[in-house]
């Protein structure tokens, strides 16, 4: 069975561009979850999805960043424009019920300078 | 306001040794606990869980205890290897959010 897998692994953009992240849950994981973690700081939770529905988008820092999760399958996290504070590993997640274990990908390297 | 400490930003245990993690936490919602564990340039790999109903929980080489009167819960490796060094996060969650709620990290060495 395949992993959470997120693209791209890393990049590397300039003050006030936007960049979209990509996030493909395990297949048949309704629950989707971003979480953030910058700069060896704790892992903050950014949003979460019920298949399509956004069920928690508490941890979202502000209207920079957007998050779509169309049919229900993967889903993208736009942040336009990048600020500086930005920067950090975007790490994506899923489960199969809410209550079951949540299982990671291998996280984005966004860099904004 | 963090709700979940690791205080131990980094421990080194010699190979063959007891590792032990701990982890603090304020809120007395949280009924589920979870280490994860992370390699450089991966994402957290889910170790070991708890809930609150338990005071231990054991899987092989790994066991989590629960002490909730503290709200304290801890990470035992036994034996360390080599290839258990990375960093451990403690997270936490409460039913009905089930977001997870992560500590610093702390970065285990176990010295061969």
């Amino acid at each position: 069975e395949a992993g959470v897998t997120q693209f791209p692994s890393h990049s590397v953009i300039e003050k006030g561009q936007t960049v979209t992240l990509r996030c493909d849950p395990i297949s048949g994981h309704d629950n989707l979850y971003w979480y953030r973690r910058v700069m060896g700081k704790e892992i903050k939770f950014l949003l979460h999805f019920v298949k399509e529905s956004k069920q928690d988008e508490s941890g979202m820092p502000n209207n920079r960043f957007l998050a779509e999760r169309t049919g229900g399958t993967y889903s993208t996290l736009k942040v336009q424009p990048a600020e500086l504070e930005d920067s950090g590993v975007y790490f994506c997640a899923s489960s199969t019920q809410v209550y079951e274990t949540q299982y990671f990908g291998p996280g984005t390297r966004l860099l904004v300078l | 306001d963090q709700q979940v400490k690791q205080n131990s930003p980094s421990l080194s245990v010699q190979e063959g040794r007891i590792s032990i993690l701990n982890c603090d936490y304020t809120n007395s919602m949280f009924d589920y606990f979870l280490w994860y564990k992370k390699y450089p340039a991966e994402g957290p790999t889910f170790l070991i869980s708890i809930s609150s109903i338990k005071d231990k929980n054991e899987d092989g080489r790994f066991t989590v205890f629960l002490n909730k009167s503290a709200k304290h819960l801890s990470l035992h490796i036994v034996p360390s290897q080599p290839g258990d060094s990375a960093v451990y996060f403690c997270a936490a969650s409460t039913s009905g959010t089930y977001k997870y709620i992560f500590g610093t990290g702390t970065r285990l060495k176990v010295l061969a």
